[in-house]
């Protein structure tokens, strides 16, 4: 069974500075996938990055990297140059290509401030 | 190029009632997947389809079923509603199984009373 867990129920940023989301995960199977997705309260879940388990390098997307640490199954999602825009709830989830289906993190609560 | 679109947005009805959700995928995507998300447990996988076919089920009961056309709209029914199906209803969309990425829709918000 798949675990997500991300320890930081909500975070507060100053704008233009970086933070530092934290996502830890569970599994056995070798070949997986890792998601960041950004919920703000409209609902809709915007995909931000994906990371596979094979991949070599950190992925980036734009101001959003992701730090994978394979030994240590953790994904962290790092937000650059935070915008007012950012405040959202932010989900890690995994995703293994035995079943397909994403299992999702509690989600971190993050609040810009300017 | 649309993106996932869920209709309605927004849905209120009578416990015991049933309902219809409804998802159009990204043109070209054949996998679809619906997620519940309600404050008490967050986002649950309820089924994913891939090319009309039913691949994988979440842990919901019979109440809960849904089906794929052939231009890979699907569709999710809720029968006998109860007030804990209130929730934020998802659906996701990629062009395979197992892709790298899933775009969401802004998901249909139901309202049991």
């Amino acid at each position: 069974a798949q675990k997500i867990t991300q320890t930081q129920p909500g975070m507060f940023v100053q704008e233009k500075e970086a933070v530092t989301l934290d996502c830890t995960y569970d599994t056995s199977d070798p070949s997986y996938g890792l998601f960041w997705y950004k919920q703000p309260s409209s609902g809709e879940m915007i995909f931000l990055i994906y990371q596979g388990s094979y991949d070599q390098q950190n992925a980036t997307e734009g101001r959003y990297s992701l730090n994978f640490q394979k030994a240590r199954k953790s994904a962290n999602l790092v937000i650059s140059a935070s915008q007012l825009g950012d405040s959202a709830m932010y989900f890690c989830a995994m995703r293994d290509f035995d079943d397909y289906k994403l299992s999702f993190g509690a989600g971190t609560t993050v609040t810009v401030r300017a | 190029k649309a993106g996932v679109t869920q209709t309605p947005r927004y849905l209120i009805k009578t416990r015991g009632q049933q309902v219809t959700l409804s998802c159009s995928p990204i043109s070209g995507h054949r996998s679809v997947s619906w997620y519940q998300q309600t404050p008490g447990q967050g986002l649950q996988f309820l089924f994913e389809y891939f090319s009309e076919t039913q691949r994988n089920k979440g842990n919901f009961p019979g109440r809960f079923s849904g089906r794929q056309f052939s231009n890979s709209r699907s569709e999710m029914n809720v029968s006998t509603l109860e007030l804990g199906d209130s929730a934020l209803y998802l659906c996701a969309s990629s062009s395979l199984q197992g892709d790298t990425e899933a775009f969401f829709g802004q998901g249909t918000r139901l309202t049991v009373v």
